[in-house]
């Protein structure tokens, strides 16, 4: 298996601008997750969804923020318009709920808005 | 909403020594995780620890769990360079919500 795959890697923009970030959980997994990690407030969880469905989205900082889940193997986590204060790493996790609910990172993008 | 705090945030030991780091907790389990992640990485599950087991081993590292101090810990022995990275705990309570994580504690072992 592939793993959780994120694209891009790195992503440099400029404010104002709109970021898409892209996801793939792995294949068989029913949840997935975003987080966002920063050295200021570490590791935080923005939205999450099970079976494409969002079922919190009260970490997402902002309406500026937004999560599709269009099918069972695709995310995206949308920042319209990014601010230089959404730089950050973004990591989506997925897991199944059919066993333990331990999630599998992706590489995480690398984010970085001037 | 509770939160696996983990202690010490920075730890520094020699190659060989063994690194301990505690993790607490605020309100009542299903399980707790440990992960790791290396710089510029994706954070890595290492071990689970269900709240009725008390001590669980994975190679080198050693995870107990305190469900009555609402504590875990976790062990690496005989540590290596490799080891680097910074390790996270993660609570996971009785009620159909998700991972909670940690701040994460930074281990250094210099060889």
């Amino acid at each position: 298996d592939a793993g959780v795959i994120q694209s891009p890697r790195h992503e440099v923009t400029e404010m104002g601008q709109e970021v898409t970030l892209r996801c793939k959980p792995i294949s068989g997994h029913n949840s997935l997750f975003w987080y966002r990690q920063t050295m200021m407030r570490g590791l935080e969880l923005l939205i999450y969804f099970n079976n494409n469905v969002p079922i919190d989205d009260s970490g997402m900082p902002e309406d500026r923020f937004s999560a599709k889940m269009p099918n069972a193997s695709f995310s995206t986590l949308k920042i319209q318009p990014s601010e230089p204060r959404d730089s950050a790493v973004y990591f989506c996790a997925s897991s199944s709920r059919q066993g333990t609910d331990t999630q599998y990172f992706g590489p995480g993008t690398r984010l970085t808005v001037l | 909403s509770q939160q696996g705090e983990e202690d010490p945030q920075a730890l520094s030991i020699q190659e060989g020594e063994n690194a301990t780091m505690n993790c607490s907790y605020k309100t009542s389990i299903n399980n707790l995780q440990w992960y790791r992640q290396n710089s510029g990485r994706g954070l890595v599950h290492l071990i689970l620890i269900r709240s009725n087991e008390r001590e669980k081993h994975s190679g080198r590292l050693r995870v107990t769990l305190d469900t009555s101090k609402k504590s875990s810990s976790l062990l690496i022995t005989a540590s290596r360079a490799a080891d680097t990275a910074s390790y996270f705990c993660a609570t996971r309570n009785s009620g159909n919500t998700p991972l909670v994580f940690g701040k994460g504690t930074r281990l250094s072992v210099i060889a």
